[in-house]
């Protein structure tokens, strides 16, 4: 069955540092990989996506996620997070063959300290 | 350009009673997909419509039914409530099913006591 673990539920870093928040999908096909960003009360806003190519993929706000296939993983990286940077981020999976549903993870809070 | 636009933001109810949720898509989406987004979980897909017909299903019982309007724009019911119905209820759009992204409304709040 296709899934998505975010290990993490809970981050906190300070002002400057980098992030990394990890994401691990299960699923037999090719996958389509996307990060969401949710801020209390709001909807989810899409940060980038994966659909094919360069593995590597740039997003908004300054975010990076890169996927490999060899450990089922697609991580979201920002080399320096801004206060406004604190949400609830959601790694999903597109599932059937033309991403009609997307599968997401639990999510991990990030919060951030001056 | 309005995005996905969602009505009401927040609603009460209560136990055994019905409700509906409405959803306009971006300008020039023409599918909609719904989820439900519990307390503290990731958003759980729900259904998907497009041409007017239920085209996916999520593991959500039938008390949870959907329309789409020609204009489409969409509405989500939900008979019988229960205090597990509640949730925050996403409304998502894109253009078609040739594997474009979904945008997200901002949300329904419902509360069932």
């Amino acid at each position: 069955a296709q899934s998505v673990t975010q290990p993490d539920i809970h981050i906190t870093v300070s002002e400057g540092a980098s992030l990394e928040l990890r994401c691990n999908y299960s699923y037999g096909a090719t996958p389509y990989l996307f990060w969401y960003v949710q801020s209390p009360g709001q909807g989810l806003q899409l940060l980038l996506k994966y659909f094919s190519g360069d593995t590597l993929v740039q997003g908004i706000k300054g975010f990076e996620a890169e996927f490999k296939r060899s450990q089922s993983s697609f991580n979201l990286r920002k080399p320096s997070v801004h206060w406004s940077d604190a949400a609830e981020y959601f790694c999903a999976v597109g599932v059937g063959y033309n991403t009609d549903k997307l599968i997401f993870g639990t999510g991990t809070r990030l919060q951030v300290f001056p | 350009d309005a995005g996905v636009t969602q009505s009401p933001t927040h609603l009460i109810k209560t136990r055994g009673q019905q409700v509906t949720l409405r959803c306009s898509p971006k300008s020039g989406h023409d599918t909609v997909s719904w989820y439900q987004q519990a307390l503290g979980q990731g958003p759980q897909f729900i259904f998907q419509y497009y041409e007017e017909e239920e085209r996916q299903r999520g593991n959500f019982p039938d008390r949870f039914s959907g329309h789409q309007f020609p204009n489409y724009s969409s509405e989500l019911n939900v008979n019988a409530l229960l205090l597990g119905d509640s949730a925050l209820y996403l409304c998502a759009s894109s253009p078609g099913l040739a594997g474009e992204t979904q945008y997200f409304g901002p949300g329904t709040r419902l509360l069932v006591l």
